[in-house]
């Protein structure tokens, strides 16, 4: 059975700084793997989307890795904002679904 | 031109009653799915149909039933609520998983 954990739970950062969240899953037999935003009270936003057959995905400041073999994928966040802050979900295609982590939730500071 | 429209945003109700959410997407996609967020945020799927059709039925009590009248629709009804069925359910869909999951914006249903 497909488990995804997400490491740290939580995490708060000055202004600033070069952050990375975790993404662990332990079937490597993945279609695809995502990570959303998900803002208090709000639905979920897609971020990055990493095919199985690719190793990384870059939007704007964030660059997502996926190492398939080891079941890892990492979300780097550069320069990070006080907008950044939200919980940061990884979910991986398996089985014609999503499998969700928990989640981290990021508290960048001003 | 929101993508994966749910009604209503916010649901409270009492013990034992039915209730209906409901769910449009404009994308053409072929797939639809209710996940379920608990109080932990933690998300887990529900159901997906593939063009009207029930694909995946997780272990959902029998007082949740589905209905996809067509492929852009797919609506929840719940009968005789409990409470622990309070939690935000979140509509989503996709054309075939390689292009990713879009996703509603929820609807947070609280059972008093």
């Amino acid at each position: 059975k497909q488990e995804v954990t997400q490491i740290p739970a939580a995490l708060s950062v000055p202004e600033g700084e070069n952050l990375v969240l975790n993404c662990s899953f332990t079937d490597s037999a993945i279609y695809n793997l995502q990570w959303f935003r998900q803002d208090p009270g709000k639905g979920l936003t897609s971020l990055l989307l990493i095919q199985s057959s690719q190793r990384e995905q870059t939007s704007g400041r964030l660059n997502a890795s996926l190492d398939k073999s080891s079941g890892r994928s990492t979300l780097y966040i550069a320069a990070s904002q006080p907008g950044d802050s939200a919980t940061y979900l990884c979910a991986v295609t398996q089985g014609g679904k999503l499998i969700f982590g928990q989640g981290t939730e990021l508290s960048v500071k001003p | 031109d929101t993508a994966v429209s749910q009604t209503p945003k916010y649901l409270v109700t009492q013990m034992g009653n039915d209730k209906s959410i409901k769910c449009e997407q404009n994308l053409g996609h072929d797939t639809m799915y209710w996940y379920k967020q608990d109080s932990k945020k933690f998300l887990k799927i529900m159901f997906s149909y593939n063009n009207k059709e029930l694909i995946i039925n997780e272990t959902v009590p029998n007082r949740f039933s589905p209905k996809s009248p067509d492929k852009a629709h797919l609506n929840l009804h719940i009968n005789s609520l409990e409470l622990g069925d309070s939690a935000v359910y979140f509509c989503a869909s996709s054309q075939d998983s390689v292009w990713g999951y879009t996703f509603g914006s929820g609807t947070r249903l609280t059972v008093v």
